[in-house]
């Protein structure tokens, strides 16, 4: 069992909807990320908390909006989104510094459909 | 541009064999290298971390070597068994910012009977 806990599983929404997923991990990583996977391609990385700070964003459009509350919680806030960002969007944590740094753990995922 | 490619988008294996999957990576600088598994549906399993300075790293069946030089990572399962039939991805983290872990392409295995 991954000790990253996503929700929810599985979210339909429509064009003009709001909704947010949720990710948690009580591993005391101080490092989360959101990466998007669509089928059959690899996870791509959207963003990366550190400390609860925004490190990196790779360019991802305004209509994803990504919180970290705090260092256990982290958020995607999904508004005004387009048929092709349907995909997996799956959370990882790791720690941020010293030799581990880098080895992700990842939840099972949220898999988005917008119509 | 940036490119992390692995050679085989599907290997399959008779039982018992060893599987060699194999990764390369062009204008990338990373400061280590790292293989994970996923299953259809779930979120990557990290199995393996080598490092620049690393030639080869193993784990009970899983052995990776890391060629800065060729720009290439090989990763062996021996004694496969169809358990280890998933997707296999490389990533690599960059020695710009440790946390900027980039995956590539994939390659399926299936471990025949």
């Amino acid at each position: 069992d991954t000790e990253v806990t996503q929700t929810p599983k599985h979210l339909v929404m429509g064009m003009t909807n709001k909704k947010s997923l949720k990710c948690e991990q009580h591993m005391g990583h101080r490092a989360m990320y959101w990466y998007k996977q669509k089928a059959k391609k690899p996870p791509e990385l959207m963003f990366v908390y550190s400390y609860e700070k925004l490190s990196i964003n790779e360019s991802v459009p305004s209509r994803f909006s990504p919180e970290c509350p705090n260092s256990s919680l982290l958020n995607l806030h999904l508004h005004a989104l387009q048929p092709e960002d349907s995909a997996l969007y799956l959370c990882a944590s790791s720690q941020a510094g010293g030799p581990n740094t880098g080895e992700l753990f990842f939840g099972e995922g949220s898999r988005l459909t917008v119509l | 541009s940036q490119k992390i490619e692995q050679n085989s988008e599907a290997l399959n294996i008779q039982e018992g064999k060893t599987a060699t999957l194999t990764c390369n990576y062009t204008n990338y600088s990373p400061a280590y290298l790292q293989w994970y598994r996923q299953d259809p549906g779930r979120g990557p399993v990290f199995l393996l971390l080598i490092r620049e300075n690393e030639k080869e790293k193993r784990k009970e069946r899983l052995k990776v070597t890391f060629d800065t030089t060729l720009k290439q990572s090989l990763f062996h399962i021996t004694a496969s068994q169809p358990a280890d039939s998933a997707t296999y991805l490389c990533a690599l983290g960059h020695s710009g910012g440790y946390q900027k872990v980039t995956f590539g392409t994939g390659t399926k295995l299936q471990v025949i009977p």
